[in-house]
């Protein structure tokens, strides 16, 4: 069966570095992979979408990596801040259909 | 401003009593759906409907139903809510169609428990 896996530890940094949170899947062929941050309380909210043939997107201090081969997107935050705390997750789309799958997230706690 | 409106934010209510958590987008979308969230799942989809008249289930559609007389809202109802409906639910809705890119705008989120 599909399986979209995001470490469910929280992961916890200094302000100032990189952090870097983890999309695993198994039996899934994506088309694209977009990332979503949650803040406590409140509905996630896009931040990036990765095509299938790109290997690399940027916006800002936001970087995402696709790796098919692997079955892997990275997401990494530069020059992380506090603000930047919140629960970030990875969804995949097969086709730009409507069926979109979730990981569980990952809770990103960034301290000053 | 564009936005999903879901009402209410939270519910508190009891086995057996019919709710409907409504759900209202102001962007024209053709494209909602419906997701539950629950501490160690993630976030699992009850319904999508694709327009208007169009619905379809998800993953976990026991227990619900929902309708989309309007192309900007799609009600969530519970007919009969049991316990194991306590749960974070979103209303979320997308654009279809070529360059869409099938981006979810999402509603705050409906906090509902069932005793």
């Amino acid at each position: 069966s599909q399986k979209i896996e995001q470490n469910s530890e929280a992961l916890n940094i200094q302000e100032g570095k990189t952090a870097t949170l983890t999309c695993n899947y198994t039996n899934y062929s994506p088309a694209y992979l977009q990332w979503y941050r949650q803040d406590p309380g409140r509905g996630p909210v896009f931040l990036l979408l990765i095509r299938e043939n790109e290997k690399e997107k940027r916006k800002e201090r936001l970087k995402v990596t696709f790796d098919t081969t692997l079955k892997q997107s990275l997401f990494h935050i530069t020059a992380s801040q506090p603000a930047d705390s919140a629960t970030y997750l990875c969804a995949l789309d097969p086709d730009a259909g409507n069926m979109l799958t979730f990981g569980g997230g990952t809770r990103l706690m960034v301290k000053p | 401003e564009a936005q999903v409106t879901q009402n209410p934010r939270y519910l508190i209510t009891v086995t057996g009593k019919k709710l409907t958590v409504t759900c209202s987008q102001n962007m024209n979308h053709e494209y909602m759906s419906w997701y539950r969230q629950d501490p160690g799942l993630g976030l699992r989809q009850i319904y999508y409907s694709m327009n208007v008249e169009v619905t379809d289930k998800g993953d976990v559609p026991e227990g619900y139903k929902v309708s989309r007389k309007e192309k900007r809202n799609f009600p969530l109802i519970l007919e009969s809510p049991s316990p194991n409906q306590t749960s974070l639910y979103f209303c979320a809705s997308s654009a279809q169609g070529a360059g869409s890119k099938n981006i979810q705008y999402f509603g705050a989120g409906t906090r509902l428990s069932v005793l």
